[in-house]
């Protein structure tokens, strides 16, 4: 059974710093993509972040793009983003995210989320 | 980039009745298109994705149909379970995109 598990989410000051983690079982996760989707609180969803199985090919929302950074460790099965210079409007549910096939597909499996609030 | 309108953002209708959720996207797509399906408090769920390729499980009232810059989720007869909100997201190019949604309630 596929599994993502996210956490690392929490309360953090504007211009701080997290880094959120995603742990995946239950299928090859060197083979598939991954995504980051977000979801402010009452609002849609909004795509963020995509790397490929290998590493060798990041994609980022223009919302994040210097100050988020995507990556992996496919021998421990995980997925991270780092999030520097946390802004208000970056309050949100994040979801980990497999993509499907290739590098352009939708995302077939998500994980339950974790909440990240930035707030002084 | 390429963005998505979709509509209603908002649809009230009855136990049965047929439903459609329209997704249009400024340039064309290839076809790339998603469906999700989203209930309150849970991630979202792939329902089917360029066109009419269903996901396992997905009940048979739900279909998918368009191309170039007009694509539509149709529910034939809606059911009390289908309560929830849908997005269309579009893969055909980076940033992926998903629409506004439409959040569909049963009267």
């Amino acid at each position: 059974e596929v599994q993502l598990v996210e956490s690392g989410g929490g309360l953090v000051q504007p211009g701080g710093s997290l880094r959120l983690s995603c742990a995946a079982s239950g299928f090859a996760f060197s083979r598939y993509s991954m995504n980051w989707v977000r979801q402010a609180p009452g609002k849609g969803l909004v795509w963020i972040s995509y790397i490929s199985g290998g590493s060798s090919n990041t994609h980022y929302a223009d919302s994040v793009k210097g100050r988020f950074t995507i990556s992996r460790d496919n021998a421990k099965g995980s997925l991270y983003l780092q999030m520097n210079s946390l802004r208000d409007e970056d309050t949100a549910v994040y979801f980990c995210a497999r993509g499907y096939s290739g590098n352009y597909s939708p995302v077939d499996y998500w994980g339950q989320g974790t909440l990240v609030t930035v707030s002084s | 980039d390429i963005q998505l309108t979709q509509s209603p953002s908002f649809l009230s209708a009855s136990v049965g009745d047929r439903v459609t959720i329209t997704c249009r996207p400024s340039q064309g797509i290839n076809n790339y298109l998603a469906w999700y399906q989203q209930k309150p408090g849970k991630a979202p769920k792939l329902l089917m994705f360029s066109g009419s390729t269903f996901q396992s499980g997905v009940p048979s009232r739900f279909s998918g149909s368009g191309s170039g810059t007009e694509f539509t989720l149709t529910i034939s007869s809606l059911q009390p379970e289908d309560s929830a909100s849908y997005y269309c997201q579009q893969f055909n190019s980076y940033p992926l995109i998903f629409g506004g949604g439409t959040k569909v309630e049963i009267k």
